[in-house]
């Protein structure tokens, strides 16, 4: 099993709804975070989480929510899809300190037609 | 505030040739350096790092020296092979904060051609 898993693994959702990804990892770190890719823009951080009762916004919150609903899991919502929210979305963890690097998931693609 | 900058891609080259990929940054102190690779279709993977300065990072023939004198993190390889075509990130780790979130450069893709 990887040990980022994130579901789907494609999403195509309409204008307006309200869709969940979802996240978990069997790394036992206790970091989590959500990831934004668009091309050329890189990775934008969206939200991260330090531990279970620990949720910070990241540089492009607006139009998203997350949730820890466990050490392992980490799941980010969009609670009315817009199409700009077209995109690849990565979960990762990683260790406590400057010296770990991150381990991602395989990413959800996601189209707001 | 912190910054990571790469080299505009594609970088475009013949199997076997020596590659580079430039990355400097702009940080307080002492970062911590990455290199992470994506695959087409995968996520992120970490490829290699150094955490100060002078270390070598290493790993599946790919190295990189952190030059705090130059600011730099180049990513090279001698001879790259078609399995080598992704997307190449260069990252930061900052060295003080506490949160030690990371900067990301915008990503360099290499395309080998055989």
């Amino acid at each position: 099993d990887a040990d980022v898993t994130q579901t789907p693994r494609n999403r195509i959702t309409k204008t307006g709804k309200r869709i969940m990804l979802e996240c978990s990892q069997t790394k036992g770190h206790d970091r989590m975070y959500w990831y934004r890719q668009d091309p050329g823009l890189g990775l934008r951080l969206i939200y991260y989480s330090f531990d279970v009762k620990d949720i910070n916004k990241g540089e492009i919150s607006d139009g998203y929510s997350v949730s820890r609903q466990a050490q392992a899991k980490f799941s980010l919502s969009l609670e009315s899809a817009i199409p700009n929210q077209t995109a690849l979305y990565f979960c990762a963890t990683s260790g406590q300190g400057r010296n770990y690097g991150y381990t991602f998931g395989s990413g959800t693609r996601l189209t707001v037609v | 505030g912190d910054s990571v900058t790469q080299m505009e891609g594609p970088v475009t080259l013949s199997e076997e040739a020596f590659l580079t990929i430039n990355c400097t940054y702009t940080a307080t102190g002492y970062p911590s350096l990455f290199w992470y690779v994506q695959y087409p279709g995968e996520g992120l993977q970490l490829l290699l790092k150094a955490t100060k300065a002078d270390d070598k990072g290493s790993n599946k023939g790919f190295e990189a020296t952190y030059r705090k004198e130059t600011t730099s993190f180049h990513l090279e390889k001698g001879s790259v092979q078609v399995s080598d075509s992704a997307v190449y990130f260069c990252a930061l780790s900052p060295a003080s904060g506490g949160s030690y979130i990371p900067t990301f450069g915008r990503g360099t893709s290499l395309i080998v051609h055989p």
